[in-house]
């Protein structure tokens, strides 16, 4: 069975620009959360999805945004990107009451 | 303000010895709480979880300890072994209906198994 995967692997975009990831959940798992790594740092929540519907979402500014997809992928959005939105994005996916199982996540650098 | 701390960002250990990683948390509303392990460049990989309601569990060479009263957990694990050298993250999860999908992670502890 695949696990979760993110697409694309790495991306550099220019300050000011708009970048959107994407994330496949493991088959047969509704919720998607997305997070946010800096180096040094654990993961930080940005926000989660079930069943299309936002059920969480963390302290990050209105630039992000995520929609869930009725197959349950999910994309991340990041408008008018800043240098500090340089990190490691991770999604993951879960059944209730399991724990969240990461994919690879995607590198953003902010140049 | 960190709601869960790792305060050892590194450990080193002897082959065959016991590994043990701690993780402090202040919010009582956690419910869940799970360790994971991040190799360079992949994400974090599940290990093992412990429910507000137990005070141990155990798969394998892993084990989870849940001090309530202290706000304390730790991972500990029995033999290390080289392959376990990686950054070990403690996550909550705070008791908003069940979901796991907002979990608060520490800032990790860097595990060193040397052979």
């Amino acid at each position: 069975d695949a696990g979760v995967t993110q697409s694309p692997t790495h991306l550099i975009k220019t300050r000011g620009q708009h970048v959107t990831l994407r994330c496949s959940p493991i088959s047969g798992h509704k919720s998607v959360s997305w997070y946010q790594q800096v180096l040094g740092q654990g993961p930080q929540f940005i926000f989660q999805y079930y069943e299309k519907e936002e059920r969480g979402r963390g302290n990050f500014p209105d630039r992000f945004s995520a929609r869930q997809f009725p197959n349950y992928s999910s994309e991340l959005n990041v408008n008018a990107l800043l240098l500090g939105d340089s990190a490691l994005y991770l999604c993951a996916s879960s059944l209730q009451g399991a724990g969240e199982y990461f994919g690879p996540g995607t590198r953003l650098t902010v140049t | 303000d960190q709601q869960v701390k790792q305060n050892s960002p590194s450990l080193s250990v002897q082959e065959g010895r016991i590994s043990i990683l701690n993780c402090d948390y202040t919010n009582s509303m956690f419910d869940y709480f799970l360790w994971y392990k991040k190799y360079p460049a992949e994400g974090p990989t599940f290990l093992i979880s412990i429910s507000s309601i137990k005070d141990k569990n155990e798969d394998g060479r892993f084990t989870v300890f849940l001090n309530k009263s202290a706000k304390h957990l730790s991972l500990h694990i029995v033999p290390s072994q080289p392959g376990d050298s990686a950054v070990y993250f403690c996550a909550a999860s705070p008791n908003y209906g069940g979901s796991q999908g907002n979990l608060i992670f520490g800032k990790g502890t860097k595990l060193s198994v040397k052979p």
